[in-house]
């Protein structure tokens, strides 16, 4: 079946310190989505890509899908403490649109 | 803010018992999953739904079932649940179409002893 993996599985960062995580799948995606969840919290959508090679910014976020469709990564600038939280891809295979098979999660603390 | 609604949010019973984890939502959304979660881990998928009258098991082997009479609520039951049923349950729901992202409720924490 569909496997998504994330790397790393747990980053710890100096407050001001970029952040990277890195999303692959197994299978060609349909499309990519991002969450958050922040601790004891629920997953919180973030965005979505869909076009091969895609990127997307919010604020300090940058979001982007690989040119094959099979991996993703998110990046952000100069961390803040707002953003702890594990971080999760998501996306259902081609042609499989009905399940949308999470990734591992990269688990992100920031020392302030 | 929720439109997805989980309840209860925690609970502990014993081993044995029989369970109802509700799940409803405001949306009029047509697909909705369960998906259970250890602390910090990551999600694993074990039921979803298409529509009404419409169940799938997911990718994880769940001794749960679920059950889709309306289309706003998604019960999951557990007949007899044991310690290793412990975990967070979350519910979520999305329109159709292959870009719809999900609405999670906030999860409900069971704890079996």
């Amino acid at each position: 079946g569909q496997q998504v993996m994330q790397i790393p599985q747990y980053q710890h960062v100096q407050e001001g310190e970029d952040f990277t995580t890195y999303c692959n799948s197994s299978t060609t995606l349909s499309n990519i989505q991002w969450y958050k969840q922040r601790p004891g919290g629920h997953p919180v959508f973030l965005i979505q890509l869909v076009k091969s090679g895609e990127v997307k910014k919010q604020k300090r976020l940058t979001f982007q899908f690989g040119e094959a469709k099979k991996n993703s990564s998110l990046h952000i600038t100069a961390t803040q403490t707002t953003d702890v939280g594990t971080y999760f891809c998501a996306g259902p295979p081609t042609g499989g649109y009905q399940k949308v098979t999470f990734g591992t999660g990269t688990k992100l603390q920031v020392i302030p | 803010e929720a439109d997805i609604y989980q309840t209860p949010r925690y609970l502990v019973i014993g081993t044995g018992k029989k369970i109802t984890l509700e799940c409803s939502q405001t949306m009029g959304h047509d697909k909705m999953y369960w998906y259970q979660q250890d602390p910090g881990m990551e999600l694993h998928l074990i039921h979803y739904s298409y529509g009404v009258n419409s169940t799938e098991k997911g990718d994880l082997s769940s001794e749960s079932t679920v059950s889709r009479i309306r289309t706003e609520h998604f019960p999951l039951t557990l007949e007899s649940a044991r310690p290793s049923h412990t975990s967070q349950y979350l519910c979520a729901s999305n329109s159709q179409g292959e870009a719809s992202p999900l609405h999670f409720g906030n999860g409900t924490r069971l704890t079996v002893t």
